[in-house]
């Protein structure tokens, strides 16, 4: 079964540093997005990509993050200069393209990369 | 969005039927109600998706009463792999061409025990 996968599954940075996760969205999917989930709470949407640009994004998402797809199969997540409060599970998802089924809810999401800002 | 509310935890014991309920009592008649499932440390699994009456997988049923304003998941003989947060999410799965945003409320945590 195809999935998304995500790497580190494990970053430790320090507050200032730039950190990009990576992740590989499932081949045929032309949807992208980027959630985030601090410990103990809900899953947050930060970002959606189609077609190499954003289609949506959350007030989360401000100029720190940046979101691009470099290569036909790499889709990334850049925060450029961590803080504490960006501690947090990243999970990356992608979801199927239109037109002939419905743009519903199913979306696949990856294992999430821990970031862990000191 | 529709606002919707669930129990926020649910204890059940292995092999039995658990049903979480959700209301949204402002549902839009383009919503579509989807339930997701997420197990600790990993991310949220689609479960099922519907619009009105039931609807049933291999994994659950979702039951949906004609006024739409509550939907039932339900998890026939649970194990302790069913151990985890279910999420109940409302809202218009064709508004966005370019992909919809999942919007998670906290969910209800499902604990099954021995």
């Amino acid at each position: 079964e195809p999935e998304v996968t995500q790497t580190p599954s494990h970053q430790v940075t320090q507050m200032g540093q730039e950190v990009i996760l990576r992740c590989v969205p499932i081949s045929n999917h032309l949807y992208f997005y980027w959630y985030r989930q601090i410990l103990g709470q809900k899953v947050e949407f930060l970002v959606s990509f189609y077609n190499n640009e954003i289609s949506e994004k959350s007030e989360i998402f401000d100029d720190q993050f940046s979101v691009e797809r470099p290569d036909g199969s790499n889709f990334t997540l850049k925060i450029r200069s961590t803080k504490l409060e960006d501690s947090a599970m990243y999970f990356c998802a992608s979801s199927e393209p239109l037109p002939w089924r419905m743009v519903g809810y199913e979306q696949y999401f990856g294992p999430g990369t821990r970031l862990t800002v000191t | 969005l529709a606002k919707t509310t669930q129990p926020i935890s649910m204890d059940s014991y292995e092999g039995q039927e658990v049903n979480i309920t959700c209301s949204h009592n402002n549902i839009a008649t383009n919503d579509y109600i989807t339930w997701y499932q997420q197990f600790p440390s990993q991310g949220p699994r689609f479960i099922i998706q519907g619009y009105k009456t039931k609807v049933t997988n291999e994994v659950a049923s979702l039951f949906i009463p004609a006024d739409r304003k509550s939907s039932t998941l339900s998890l026939p003989r649970v194990s302790l792999s069913d151990t985890a947060v279910y999420y109940c999410l409302v809202g218009d799965a064709l508004a966005n061409q370019a992909g919809t945003a999942l919007i998670f409320g906290k969910g209800t945590t499902l604990s099954v025990s021995s």
